[in-house]
């Protein structure tokens, strides 16, 4: 089975910039997740989607990020404007939810400067 | 606040012997455990869950323990190869199912 699509792999910005990433879950996966994995550090868990509604965006940022799933399937998480402390890999994952374990894909890694 | 505890030393192994991977947790009442394997990379891939109510799992030459008296789960690999060498995460799953990771093991194993 195709696994989960990120892009783009790499991206560097300048502080006070926006960027937007996007991912396509495994077909069938009702629910998608973003996390934010700093280096040295777990996967945080920033937000996560059942369909194309929101369940549990406690740890996102709202101020700065921002998040969507149309149709829920595809999804995209925006930072406006972006900080330092933003540069960390930006990892998407979907499963059927329950428990189950999750599919990520590869991420993309975000160097803020 | 939760806390999710693992091995804080890179382990280190020779071909063919076991690693053993600790995670504690505390202030957390899991109903589940999972583990993944990362790659450099790469982002985290599945291995095993365990329940509850479940003691101990296998899969191939892996095993997973769950102590929720203790508040730990053991990993091992057995008869460790160089291709296992990876960064080991641990992963408790509450019973709204949402999961939390631990910040990881790296293992290297030495051929």
């Amino acid at each position: 089975e195709a696994g989960v699509a990120q892009s783009p792999r790499y991206k560097i910005i300048e502080k006070r910039q926006s960027v937007a990433f996007w991912c396509n879950p495994i077909s069938g996966h009702a629910t998608l997740y973003w996390y934010q994995q700093i280096l040295g550090q777990g996967p945080k868990l920033l937000i996560q989607f059942q369909n194309n509604g929101v369940v549990d965006d406690s740890q996102l940022p709202k101020d700065r990020f921002s998040a969507e799933r149309l149709k829920g399937v595809d999804s995209t998480l925006k930072i406006q404007p972006a900080k330092l402390e933003d540069s960390a890999v930006y990892l998407c994952a979907s499963s059927f939810g329950g428990a189950r374990g999750y599919t990520f894909g590869s991420g993309t890694r975000l160097t803020v400067v | 606040s939760q806390k999710i505890e693992q091995n804080s030393e890179a382990l280190n192994i020779q071909e063919g012997k076991t690693a053993t991977l600790t995670c504690n947790y505390t202030n957390y009442s899991p109903a589940y455990l999972q583990w993944y394997r990362q790659d450099p990379g790469r982002g985290p891939v599945f291995l095993l869950l365990i329940r509850e109510n479940e003691k101990e799992k296998r899969k191939e030459r892996l095993k997973v323990t769950f102590d929720t008296t203790l508040k730990q789960s053991l990993f091992h690999i057995t008869a460790s190869q160089p291709a296992d060498s990876a960064t080991y995460l641990c992963a408790p799953q509450r019973d709204d199912y949402k999961l939390s990771f631990g910040a990881g093991t790296t293992v290297t194993v030495r051929a």
